[in-house]
């Protein structure tokens, strides 16, 4: 059973269009990360999240973290092509916050249709 | 700045035999972690040392093995190669490893047992 449950798993959406993915747990955290990995190369740090109810936005990417700190999304306005990817959502519970590794979750491959 | 160097790029190793990969953290980064990533799993935490010290482990067998030398370069090491230990091997590097910092990743190492 994974930490971090991410949904959907895949999306596929044509250019424009809107997208919501989600990131839930039963733990809490102290933070959350968001990445964005592309075919043949490593994750690349997007955003993080720490507190409680926090909105942060980058561009046309708005990110927040649940009021209870154990889940969050990542909001797509008008996505294009260059979105494509996968995203995942990583972080370390509070009860283990001594401890130095990050959970990942399965992650959400998104495709953008041009 | 030189991102995180992750050599080689590609591996092709038969069952049994031993392998060794190698990262080269961004200049002034102390953490180091090392990922395997496949599509069944997703991205697993194997070990991450700082100042030549492993500070946590994953829950891989023995086989799977790291360190790091003064230079913050690392090294991880599989022996006894299986077929299941095909898969994308992930670095990343980090100025502390401390929650909330951000981590950066390498391109990884393609390994393909057969």
């Amino acid at each position: 059973t994974q930490l971090l449950e991410q949904s959907p798993q895949f999306l596929s959406i044509q250019e424009g269009e809107n997208l919501t993915v989600y990131c839930n747990s039963s733990s809490v955290f102290s933070s959350l990360q968001w990445y964005r990995q592309e075919p043949g190369e490593g994750p690349v740090l997007l955003v993080t999240v720490v507190t409680g109810g926090e909105v942060k936005k980058l561009k046309r990417l708005t990110f927040q973290f649940g009021d209870a700190r154990k889940d969050s999304s990542l909001h797509i306005t008008a996505a294009q092509p260059g979105d494509t990817g996968l995203y995942l959502c990583a972080g370390v519970p509070l009860q283990d916050s001594n401890d130095y590794k990050l959970s990942f979750g399965a992650g959400t491959t998104v495709t953008v249709r041009a | 700045k030189a991102g995180v160097t992750q050599t080689p790029r590609y591996l092709i190793k038969t069952r049994g035999q031993q392998v060794t990969l190698s990262c080269s953290p961004i200049s002034g980064h102390r953490s180091v972690s090392w990922y395997q990533q496949t599509p069944g799993q997703g991205l697993q935490f194997l070990f991450e040392y700082f100042s030549e010290t492993q500070r946590n482990k994953g829950n891989f067998p023995g086989r799977f093995s790291g360190r790091q030398f003064s230079n913050s370069r690392s090294e991880m090491n599989v022996s006894t190669l299986e077929l299941g230990d095909s898969a994308l091997y992930l670095c990343a590097s980090s100025p502390t490893g401390r929650l909330n910092t951000e981590a950066f990743f390498g391109q990884g190492t393609r390994l393909t047992v057969v």
